[in-house]
């Protein structure tokens, strides 16, 4: 079985431009969260969505938008980029609340 | 606020020694803690531990959650230079939301 998949897998933006990251869940699973990880740091929650709701958000500017699709598929936006916006953002998929399963991430790097 | 605190951030061991990696937690309605391993980018599911006390092995890891000191440890016997990663603890509340430690990084020397 497929695991999450995420798209693109870089990304070169310069300041205040926009984005949009791309994931797919395992089949399956309701449940899509998106983490930033900083260089040298433990994953921050950005975003939990279940069943095409938002369940939580983090500690995270407006600027950061999320939702999920009808096939549980779910994009992550991020307007006026900052260069401290430059991260590996990775998007986790679960069934309910049970252990989440990574992809293999989005590296974006601010110029 | 939720924090989770791993410790030491960082060890270098020979092949063949065992590690021990702490992580500490005060989370709100703490529900489960997660011990994940990532290498070059996902990180990847170990162990899940809800209950004080007992342990969950894997091969050469264990772990086991207490909590009553609010803490949870990471065994690895036999290091081998494929356990060489970064070691993340991370606490998971009643709604599923994750709070993850800074990670501890482990490098396994031949």
């Amino acid at each position: 079985d497929a695991g999450v998949t995420q798209s693109p897998t870089h990304l070169i933006k310069t300041r205040g431009q926009q984005v949009t990251l791309r994931c797919s869940p395992i089949s399956g699973h309701k449940s899509v969260s998106w983490y930033q990880q900083v260089l040298g740091q433990g994953p921050q929650f950005i975003f939990q969505y279940y069943e095409k709701e938002e369940r939580g958000r983090g500690n995270f500017p407006d600027r950061f938008s999320a939702r999920q699709f009808p096939n549980y598929s779910s994009e992550l936006n991020v307007n006026a980029l900052l260069l401290g916006d430059s991260a590996l953002y990775l998007c986790a998929s679960s069934f309910g609340l049970a252990v989440q399963f990574f992809g293999p991430g989005t590296r974006l790097t601010v110029l | 606020e939720d924090k989770v605190v791993q410790s030491p951030l960082s060890l270098v061991v020979h092949e063949g020694d065992t590690v021990t990696l702490n992580c500490s937690y005060e989370v709100t309605n703490f529900r489960s803690l997660l011990w994940y391993k990532q290498e070059k980018k996902a990180p990847t599911f170990l162990f899940m531990l809800t209950s004080s006390g007992i342990e969950k092995k894997s091969g050469r890891l264990s772990s086991i959650l207490d909590k009553k000191e609010l803490s949870s440890i990471l065994n690895i016997t036999a290091t081998q230079t494929g356990d060489s990663a970064i070691y993340l603890c991370v606490s998971s509340d009643s709604w599923g939301k994750l709070q993850f430690g800074a990670g501890t990084q482990v490098v396994v020397t031949p």
